[in-house]
């Protein structure tokens, strides 16, 4: 399965809302259990993706709740409701509904 | 807390061989399939292999099928990547993760560990 982000960078005022985009190739529904297995992670430089949002919608530990994911059939946001300066980094999508798990391009985002 | 612990990695010339570890913690280690995942330098991530949690089957990626393999010691709780007749763009930085989908009926949040540095150069 494809996984195609977008935009593949952003620019945002601190404060201002971001969002990202990602559009995979196929459903990633999980036919036995209705889960849409689909993450999204930030990666500063230099360190591991950082998980931010399981399963769709589910905000990982520490994670605060400006982040959020959401989306449906093979379309899915995620959204940062106030960007600060600590958000800076790479955002990737990921699926693990279909094997093998496969990545997003990524998406940077800077702050203006 | 789970915990995925890496080890390994390292310089080796093209055709050399290395070993990956990842030593897991926090959670019941035999019960759940474990993957490697890798990031060239300013490229994205890339599946590279699994193992399911016996052991018994194993999937690897086409890029590096016959070259790398994985396994894993449940006594151990850790589970390796071994590679051989490494090429250049075989440099990256693995990840060791469990990326299960359920357990035991409950969603399973996805673990990484903090990754290993492969460089293959002459």
């Amino acid at each position: 399965i494809v996984m195609t982000q977008s935009p593949l960078s952003l620019s945002v005022t601190p404060g201002e809302p971001a969002s990202i985009s990602c559009r995979s190739s196929q459903s990633i529904l999980d036919s036995d259990d209705g889960n849409i297995y689909l993450d999204w992670y930030l990666q500063r430089p230099g360190q591991p993706p950082q998980l931010l949002i399981y399963t769709l919608s589910h905000r990982a530990s520490g994670v605060p709740d400006r982040f959020s994911g959401s989306g449906s059939g093979t379309e899915f946001i995620l959204k940062i409701s106030r960007v600060g300066a600590e958000d800076v980094g790479v955002y990737y999508c990921m699926q693990r509904t279909e094997f093998p798990t496969t990545f997003g391009q990524g998406t940077k985002l800077e702050i203006k | 807390q789970v915990e995925l612990v890496q080890s390994g990695g390292g310089v080796v010339q093209p055709g050399g061989s290395l070993r990956l570890s990842c030593a897991a913690s926090g959670f019941n280690f035999k019960s759940f399939g474990m993957h490697w995942v890798r990031q060239a330098p300013g490229k994205g991530l890339e599946w590279v292999s699994f193992i399911v949690h016996n052991g018994n089957t194993t999937y690897s990626a086409d890029s590096v099928r016959g070259r790398f393999s994985i396994s894993r010691d449940n006594s151990k709780n850790t589970v390796f990547l071994h590679m051989h007749n490494l090429k250049v763009e075989d440099t990256a930085v693995y990840y060791c993760a469990r990326l299960a989908l359920t357990f035991g009926g409950q969603v399973v949040v996805p673990s990484w560990g903090q990754g290993a540095q492969v460089s293959v150069s002459s």
